[in-house]
């Protein structure tokens, strides 16, 4: 069975930064692309990013909200996916779930929750 | 960017019945490069449908995507009482950004 499974959210300031892991099991972690997608608290989903397989060349793709402050890294030997998040604004409080495929999402995780605020 | 947006905001039938989601796009979606979500309350969102028409594994065959270009239509044959729902569309037609419509909500009436 595929799971990903996100860790890592919590409670930070404005300003500060956090990064979220989300673990993968049950798939070939090194031939698939992997994305973010976020939900702020009762609206509507958005794409934050996506990192392509190291045999697509592995890089990345960022909405323009987060470019320049959003990180998307991979570690294919321990089936990770990670997003660090720097300079965090409120209005990038949201659940994030991370999704396979890059720019179709077939599979999800249960999401991790995010708050900024002082 | 390709901005969709969904009607009605909120379709309110019983069981049995038929609905019809609607989702426009702003511009011609490449390759009608369109998927539809599921999400309930407090779960994950849930892949129903891609490539306009195409159901994902495990999508029962009540639910049916059709559509080209900028009109594309989520219908689902005879609702069952697991089917009510929010439901998103989403472009993901060339190169990024990859964008969601605003959600229709299926509700009992």
């Amino acid at each position: 069975e595929v799971q990903l499974v996100e860790s890592g959210g919590g409670l930070v300031k404005p300003g500060g930064s956090l990064r979220l892991s989300c673990a993968a099991s049950g798939i070939s972690f090194n031939d698939v692309w992997l994305s973010w997608v976020r939900q702020a608290p009762g609206k509507g989903l958005e794409w934050v990013g996506r990192v392509k397989s190291r045999a697509d060349g592995g890089t990345t793709d960022y909405a323009t909200p987060v470019k320049g402050r959003f990180t998307i890294s991979r570690d294919d030997s321990k089936n990770t996916l990670f997003l660090q998040m720097n300079s965090l604004k409120s209005e990038d409080t949201a659940v994030y779930y991370c999704a396979t495929g890059g720019s179709a999402f077939d599979i999800w995780g249960q999401g991790t929750m995010v708050t900024v605020s002082s | 960017e390709i901005v969709l947006t969904q009607s009605p905001g909120t379709l309110s039938l019983s069981p049995g019945e038929r609905a019809t989601l609607s989702c426009r796009a702003s511009q011609s979606v490449s390759d009608n490069y369109l998927a539809w979500y599921q999400q309930k309350p407090g779960q994950a969102p849930r892949f129903f449908i891609y490539g306009a028409s195409n159901r994902a594994t495990g999508i029962p065959d009540r639910f049916s995507g059709s559509g080209s270009g900028t009109d594309f239509t989520l219908t689902i044959s005879r609702l069952e009482p697991e089917d009510f729902a929010v439901y998103y569309c989403q472009q993901y037609g060339g190169s990024p950004p990859y964008t969601f419509g605003q959600g229709t909500k299926l509700e009992i009436k």
